[in-house]
């Protein structure tokens, strides 16, 4: 059975740190891209940050790029995102999501439950 | 950036209905579109793939069409489990935009 479990959210205030991680298993972790995408209260989903298997790809969309930073770490099935500079709008739910590398493109099959950050002075 | 439109926002619809949901790409994405579904306090779980393709273990009522910038997802009889928010998704960039969601309501 794919798991994956997210950890690290919490309350922060504005320009703090947080590094947020999600424990994967069920699957072949190393062999596939991960994702995070968000979710601030009542709103829609917001893909932000995608890592390739060999972390050779790293893709981040524009309301937090320079700011936050994805990582992965094969050996410990595990996938991280370093935010720095935290600012209110980045209050939301985390979510870790699996996206197969095969041949052509594949949407996010898996998700975690999700982590809260809140971003509060 | 691909940006993903969809309509309505909310769709009020009664037990047994059939409904549809519209998504717009503002390029085109060829097939590489997906639909999820979200229910309060959970993640989004994946209904279709490549604009049709249905997920293991989803509903067969279901339904996914399109290609190119203009896409659809039909429910052909509304069930009480199906009162949820759905959102379409490209992955044909990096960047997987997402729809800003239609939330299928009880009338």
């Amino acid at each position: 059975e794919v798991q994956l479990v997210e950890s690290g959210g919490g309350l922060v205030k504005p320009g703090e740190s947080l590094r947020l991680s999600c424990a994967a298993s069920g699957f072949t972790f190393s062999r596939d891209t991960m994702n995070w995408v968000r979710q601030a209260p009542g709103k829609g989903l917001e893909w932000v940050a995608s890592i390739t298997s060999n972390s050779h790809s790293i893709y981040y969309a524009d309301s937090v790029k320079g700011r936050f930073t994805i990582s992965r770490d094969n050996a410990k099935n595990s996938l991280y995102l370093q935010m720095n500079s935290l600012r209110a709008e980045d209050t939301a739910v985390y979510y870790c999501s699996r996206q197969f590398a095969g041949v052509g493109e594949f949407p996010l099959d898996y998700w975690g439950q999700g982590t809260l950050v809140t971003v509060s002075s | 950036d691909i940006q993903m439109t969809q309509s309505p926002s909310t769709l009020s619809a009664s037990v047994g209905d059939r409904v549809s949901i519209t998504c717009r790409a503002s390029q085109s994405i060829s097939s590489w579109l997906a639909w999820y579904q979200q229910k309060p306090g959970k993640a989004p779980k994946l209904l279709i793939y490549k604009t049709f393709s249905l997920e293991s273990g989803v509903p067969s009522r279901f339904s996914g069409s399109g290609s190119g910038t203009e896409f659809t997802l039909t429910i052909s009889s509304l069930q009480p489990d199906d009162f949820a928010t759905y959102y379409c998704q490209q992955y044909n960039s990096y960047s997987k935009t997402f729809g800003q969601g239609t939330k299928v309501e009880i009338k």
